[in-house]
């Protein structure tokens, strides 16, 4: 199948510094990333959806100032955590798939632990 | 009531056993996905099916459009096989911000 990567896997950072993550789609390109955070012993929950070249749609309760997205590539999409907090420790998982209708390939996740 | 659930949370078997996962949804779907994730949290796409049944190695997916209901099979089971199965649904029309909307999951541990 298709792969995904991102870029770190594991990140701890002190309080009130950005964080970077890194999505990209190796081998195929992606029209539609989607950005999703995951609590420990719970289901996926999508934070936002992005289009190639397009802002981001952010779900409700979202804060888009918080959590920047940029989807500048048909292979790369980043999700910016800034500012970040204890709460926001979790772990963050990208998706992407080629084009609607298509499988829904997924990332290895960063774990994001701030401190 | 969560739009997907699954059964069972919880699931615990011996090497070599045929297990099965179920799925219900409650809305129409155009697609289904089944997922597995292990416990380094990583998650692997299994299967997405919009009808019928998909077989790759030992799993079999399938997928009853007017009960809404869909199975995940094992056959043979193994130890790797641990870990966590998830349903998601893409709710309604494909469009092109359509999003999944996941079941909370089945654990499953088969000991050898």
């Amino acid at each position: 199948g298709a792969v995904v990567s991102q870029h770190p896997s594991r990140v701890i950072c002190k309080s009130g510094t950005s964080v970077k993550i890194e999505c990209r789609s190796l081998d195929f390109q992606a029209t539609t990333m989607f950005w999703y955070r995951q609590f420990p012993k719970q289901s996926l929950m999508l934070m936002a959806t992005s289009n190639e070249g397009s802002k981001a749609t952010y779900e409700q309760g979202v804060e888009k100032d918080k959590f920047l997205i940029n989807h500048a590539s048909l292979t790369l999409s980043t999700l910016t955590v800034t500012s970040a907090h204890p709460e926001d420790s979790s772990f963050y998982i990208c998706s992407a798939r080629r084009d609607r209708g298509e499988t829904q390939y997924f990332g290895p996740g960063t774990r994001l632990l701030v401190l | 009531k969560n739009e997907v659930e699954q059964s069972p949370q919880n699931l615990t078997a011996q090497e070599g056993e045929f297990i099965t996962i179920n799925c219900s949804y409650s809305v129409g779907i155009s697609a289904l996905h089944w997922l597995q994730q292990h416990p380094g949290g990583g998650i692997v796409s299994l299967f997405m099916l919009s009808s019928g049944k998909k077989k790759h190695g030992r799993l079999i997916a399938t997928i009853n459009i007017q009960e809404k209901h869909s199975s995940l099979h094992i056959t043979a089971s193994h130890p790797r096989d641990s870990a966590v199965y998830i349903c998601a649904v893409r709710l309604g029309e494909e469009t092109s911000g359509s999003r999944l909307t996941f079941g909370e999951g089945t654990q499953l541990t088969v000991n050898p």
